[in-house]
């Protein structure tokens, strides 16, 4: 079984600060990793992802993350966030066997302060 | 290429009612996923169709039901709706099953 921990519920940061939303993950196989960004009454846009390669990730809007695997995380960093980043993002995993199921964290909602 | 379409966007049913959602994949995808969001319980799975057959199910009780068409669209059923079943409630689709592309949801409200 996997399991997906954001620690954090709620980042409240300023604008034009650096930014990292932290996860944690636990799988016993290998994963693939995610990140999606939920605006306000929408659904779920990906930021970025993990399938291998590289362990460190670039996605959209300026967005990347670090693999670790000898720390099972996949913390998502911005160094200066904009209003317009404000939002609840969503850590994910899928383990690479199996029937590719896919578990999402419970989220962390980044509030940008102008 | 069109995304994921969800109708109807929103909804308002009576306990007791059953209700139906629609979920057109992007094409060319095969895998189906939906997912109920609420602010207690956050996201939570409810299950997946890959080619018309159901490959994973999340821990809801049979009231949720699902299938897939052979065009990869998909529909959900709620029967007997509780108030707690008033949610936003996701479809994902994907080539392979992983890189999950969402849909932008329909709202029900259970009075």
């Amino acid at each position: 079984a996997q399991s997906v921990t954001q620690l954090d519920s709620q980042v409240p940061v300023f604008e034009e600060a650096p930014v990292e939303l932290r996860c944690n993950y636990s799988s016993s196989v290998s994963v693939y990793l995610f990140w999606y960004v939920q605006y306000p009454n929408q659904g779920l846009q990906l930021l970025l992802k993990y399938l291998s390669g590289s362990t460190l990730v670039k996605g959209i809007n300026g967005f990347e993350a670090e693999f670790n695997k000898s720390q099972t995380s996949f913390h998502l960093r911005k160094p200066s966030v904009h209003i317009s980043d404000t939002a609840e993002y969503f850590c994910a995993v899928g383990d690479s066997g199996g029937y590719q199921k896919v578990t999402f964290g419970t989220g962390t909602k980044l509030q940008v302060i102008p | 290429k069109a995304g994921v379409t969800q109708t109807p966007r929103y909804l308002i049913k009576t306990r007791g009612q059953q209700v139906t959602l629609s979920c057109s994949p992007i094409s060319g995808h095969r895998s189906v996923s939906w997912y109920q969001q609420t602010p207690g319980q956050g996201l939570q799975f409810l299950f997946e169709y890959f080619s018309e057959t159901q490959r994973n199910k999340g821990n809801f009780p049979g009231r949720f039901s699902g299938r897939q068409f052979s065009n990869s669209r998909s529909e959900m059923n709620v029967s007997t709706l509780e108030l707690g079943d008033s949610a936003l409630y996701l479809c994902a689709s994907s080539f392979v099953g992983y890189e999950q592309y969402f849909g932008p949801g329909t709202r029900l409200t259970v009075t």
